[in-house]
């Protein structure tokens, strides 16, 4: 079946350091995937995705490359902020088959 | 737009009591989504619908969770007897075909079972 395993957390970082949260996933097929983002006191969003090999999603100063070869969609961002502070969900889908998501990758920022 | 809406925002229950959670989506969306989310976990799908017919339920525990979705529109969740494994948060979702995989979650109803 499809799986998604991410990076353990928590991940604290200083304000302006860059971010590299990892994503490896197994799947049949060719899936789609995407970072959803849970803001404290909000409920999940999309935060970018990817449909197909080598693709790069990107959003809010936030990149993810599609790794065919190394199965992967590791999360990057050059520059965080406070506000960045959220817990970060892989997830992927396989033609019709359900979203399924990581574990979850809490972040925190400190100015 | 209005997002995806839900309630209770919070309930607290004894164990063999039950819960009802309620839903509304987006509007136009076909798909409706109910997850459940426990501490430290990401988010499983319990029960999926397309319009008001169930596409995936295949994870939802039958014996005392039911889900209806009357009129292709609000949804809501029941679950009978609680158990303490339920607490959770439990999270709707809503998506325009249930195909791309771009959902949108209401803030979720966190459950605690004591």
């Amino acid at each position: 079946g499809n799986s998604v395993t991410q990076m353990e957390g928590p991940v604290t970082l200083s304000e302006e350091a860059f971010l590299t949260i990892n994503c490896t996933y197994t799947a049949t097929g060719y899936p789609s995937l995407f970072w959803y983002v849970q803001y404290p006191g909000e409920g999940l969003q999309l935060l970018l995705k990817a449909t197909k090999a080598d693709d790069k999603g990107s959003n809010k100063g936030f990149e993810a490359t599609y790794r065919k070869e190394t199965t992967s969609f590791h999360l990057e961002k050059g520059s965080v902020q406070v506000s960045d502070s959220a817990v970060y969900f892989c997830a992927l889908t396989a033609g019709s088959e359900k979203l399924t998501f990581g574990t979850g990758t809490r972040l925190t920022i400190i100015p | 737009e209005a997002g995806v809406a839900q309630s209770p925002r919070y309930k607290i229950i004894e164990k063999r009591q039950s819960v009802a959670f309620w839903c509304n989506p987006i509007s136009g969306h076909a798909t409706l989504y109910w997850y459940q989310q426990i501490l430290g976990q990401g988010p499983k799908l319990l029960i999926q619908f397309q319009n008001n017919g169930v596409v995936d339920d295949s994870q939802l525990p039958k014996d005392r969770f039911s889900a209806e979705r009357l009129k292709g529109v609000d949804s809501t969740l029941k679950i009978q007897p609680a158990k303490l494994e339920d607490s959770a948060v439990y999270l709707c979702a809503s998506s325009l075909d249930g195909i791309t995989g771009e959902l949108f979650f209401g803030e979720g109803s966190r459950l605690t079972v004591l």
